[in-house]
């Protein structure tokens, strides 16, 4: 497949934690990165490589990945992290950044 | 600090020309690797295009091969996206991004609207 399936929405109480995932063919050759895009905004880095964080980024975001799965984990979510939330990975050629998943909508309650 | 400014966005009708533009300030813009990523009205992220830091290596979605060009002036600090034969379904905000091999795309322009309607 060519594509990275992210689930559509999911939702977090204050503090707690939350996982979302990215399923794709091309996650068993690339990691993913991450972006949080909020209304309005353009997408930020917040997670890229294995687990890594570009500075300024809260280190309650961390990342993980298994076979051909990638998954971004708020830990302790706060309300400024509501926002859509995307993958990215090369395309099965790795030839260049060409797959983003389908989006997921975090909700803080 | 790193910035991209897009421009060139508009209202065109189906089958017009656009030229966006991304001038790119606060980094070493000729070794960097660039693309294009678009958005339309409350849809996800797709990537358009990339270009190689000399502009020899190209690459470009299924979505708009033989109708976008990418092409990049490292004199003038500044990305372009050619659009011809626009299509409604090309609506949407066009975003510069500055890709590094480690990280991906870590830097992003703010956007231009295009929108394509009669």
């Amino acid at each position: 497949s060519s594509e990275l399936t992210q689930d559509p929405a999911v939702s977090v109480a204050l503090g707690q934690t939350v996982r979302i995932t990215c399923q794709g063919d091309s996650l068993r050759s690339y990691f993913a990165s991450w972006y949080q895009q909020k209304p309005g905004q353009a997408p930020l880095l917040v997670i890229f490589g294995q687990n890594s964080r570009p500075s300024g980024i809260p280190d309650r975001f961390s990342g993980s990945s298994s076979g051909n799965t990638a998954s971004l984990t708020i830990t302790g979510a706060q309300a400024e992290d509501e926002a859509d939330y995307y993958c990215n990975s090369r395309d099965i050629s790795g030839n260049h950044l060409g797959l983003f998943g389908t989006g997921t909508k975090v909700t803080v309650l | 600090e790193v910035q991209l400014v897009e421009s060139g966005g508009g209202l065109v009708q189906p089958g017009g020309s656009l030229r966006l533009s991304c001038a790119a300030s606060g980094f070493g813009f000729s070794v960097y690797e660039m693309n294009w990523v678009r958005q339309a009205p409350g849809k996800g992220l797709e990537w358009v295009s990339y270009i190689s830091e000399s502009g020899t290596t190209i690459y470009y979605a299924d979505s708009v091969k033989g109708r976008f060009t990418i092409s990049r002036d490292n004199a003038k600090n500044s990305l372009y996206l050619q659009m011809n034969n626009l299509r409604a379904e090309d609506t949407g905000v066009y975003y510069c991004a500055r890709e590094v091999v480690v990280s991906g795309i870590d830097a992003w322009g703010q956007g231009t609207l295009v929108t394509v309607s009669s």
